[in-house]
Formats: structure tokens, C-alpha cells, sequence
């Protein structure tokens, strides 16, 4: 496996608390990626990253902020967490872009009750 | 918006058998990407065809690729128990890629 950790693996939180997911990588590629993975949708693009304090909006990034200040690490904050978040949220990785290989994580179970 | 659309969104079959699933997107891509996911793990990258190209093999995968009629193919031959998972395409557009719903395929012993 590629390697890439996500941080924590399972989260219950409440409705209206801030939530921080972190992805971590050590194979210093330049671009990351943040997807969602819901029943019925697949997996939609959150955020991405193309460089440290590069990052540009996906499909469905209403409600998230990410930050990159470091190449390893890729935060995903919801700042106040509702029950549509709920959802199975996954890091990946990319040596150059989409024209190109990802690697995804493990994922991350958050529940927003 | 989701670009590829696999079908079927459910296969079973006997071990040993063939697999074959498919995948249509809508515009213009460079490349299509077949993943597969075990339940409960991220995505793993099977292969990626470019839009240059007909047909890939990486062992016992097979894609396809007809930019004429919009659609991929993914072949499994001599299925395992192991290759139970979902199975997804996705395309390339803007420096992103856009995932279809996936396949489910289970391989009965």
C-alpha cells in the first residue's frame, strides 16, 4: 500500500460541533484529494490540493475548508458538522494530477448525530 | 455530476467464470481509470487506458476502450473469490476525476 494514513478512522460527533479530518502522506506527491463515499453517489471530490497552500474546490464542497501547509499532510475541517455529513470521507494521492494514478487511504467512518 | 455509469450495478457469477462490466461517460476524456474496492477499504488502481489507445491487458484484466461510443469495458478472466468487490471507472476532466456508482461483483465459490 501507498503510504498514506488517515486520522482518526471512526468519528461520532454532534450536530453543530467542528470536526477536523487529517491525511498524511510519505510519498511526497503533489497532489491530494479529498472524496466522500455515500450509498447511491459513489465517490464525489470534496477538495483537492495541487501544492502547499494550493487547494481548488470539487463537486460537493459546500460546507468543507481544507488546508495544506505541509507536502505530507491534507486537512479536511467541517466547521460545524450536520447529519448530511455523515459519510465515509477518503484521502488520496497523485504524483501528477489526474491524468495519472491515485492512491486512496484507508478511509474514515464519520457519523454526525 | 457523474460522468461514467457502470452496468451492470450488480453481478454474480461462478468462480472461474468471466466477468465483464461496463462503463459509458458523456464528454471528451484523455484517459478512463478502472478501480476496485474490498468492503471497508479505500480504492485500489487496476488500470488506466489513455483516449489514444483500444485495449489493455494487465494479467488477467482486459479494458477496453471505444471513444466512438463513449464506453470501457472491464474483463475479469478465470474469476477468484478474491476479486469480490465493487468495481469503479472513472474519467478524467479539469484536473479531477469523476467516479461512477460502480459494479458490485461476487464470485461464488
Amino acid at each position: 500500500d501507498a503510504g498514506i494514513t488517515q486520522s482518526p478512522r471512526h468519528k461520532v460527533t454532534e450536530t453543530g460541533t467542528p470536526v477536523t479530518l487529517r491525511c498524511h502522506q510519505t510519498e511526497n506527491h503533489r497532489y491530494m484529494y479529498w472524496y466522500r463515499q455515500d450509498p447511491g453517489h459513489g465517490l464525489r471530490l470534496i477538495h483537492y490540493s495541487y501544492g502547499v497552500k494550493d487547494t481548488d474546490k470539487g463537486e460537493v464542497s459546500d460546507g468543507y475548508s481544507v488546508s495544506r501547509s505541509k507536502t505530507e499532510d491534507f486537512l479536511l475541517t467541517l466547521e460545524s458538522a450536520t447529519s448530511s455529513q455523515t459519510s465515509v470521507y477518503f484521502c488520496a494521492i497523485s504524483a501528477a494530477g489526474s491524468s495519472y494514478e491515485q492512491y486512496f487511504g484507508p478511509g474514515t467512518r464519520l457519523t454526525v448525530t | 455530476s457523474q460522468q461514467g455509469e457502470e452496468d451492470p450495478q450488480a453481478l454474480s457469477i461462478q468462480e472461474g467464470e468471466n466477468a465483464t462490466m461496463n462503463c459509458s461517460y458523456k464528454t471528451s476524456i484523455n484517459n478512463l481509470q478502472w478501480y476496485r474496492q474490498n468492503s471497508g477499504r479505500g480504492l485500489v488502481h487496476l488500470i488506466l487506458i489513455r483516449s489514444n489507445e483500444r485495449e489493455k491487458h494487465s494479467g488477467r484484466l482486459r479494458v477496453t476502450l471505444d471513444t466512438s461510443k463513449k464506453s470501457s469495458s472491464l474483463l475479469i478472466t478465470a474469476s477468484r473469490a478474491a476479486d469480490t468487490a465493487s468495481y469503479f471507472c472513472a474519467t478524467e476532466g479539469a484536473q479531477k476525476l469523476v467516479f461512477g456508482q460502480g459494479t458490485r461483483l461476487t464470485i461464488n465459490p
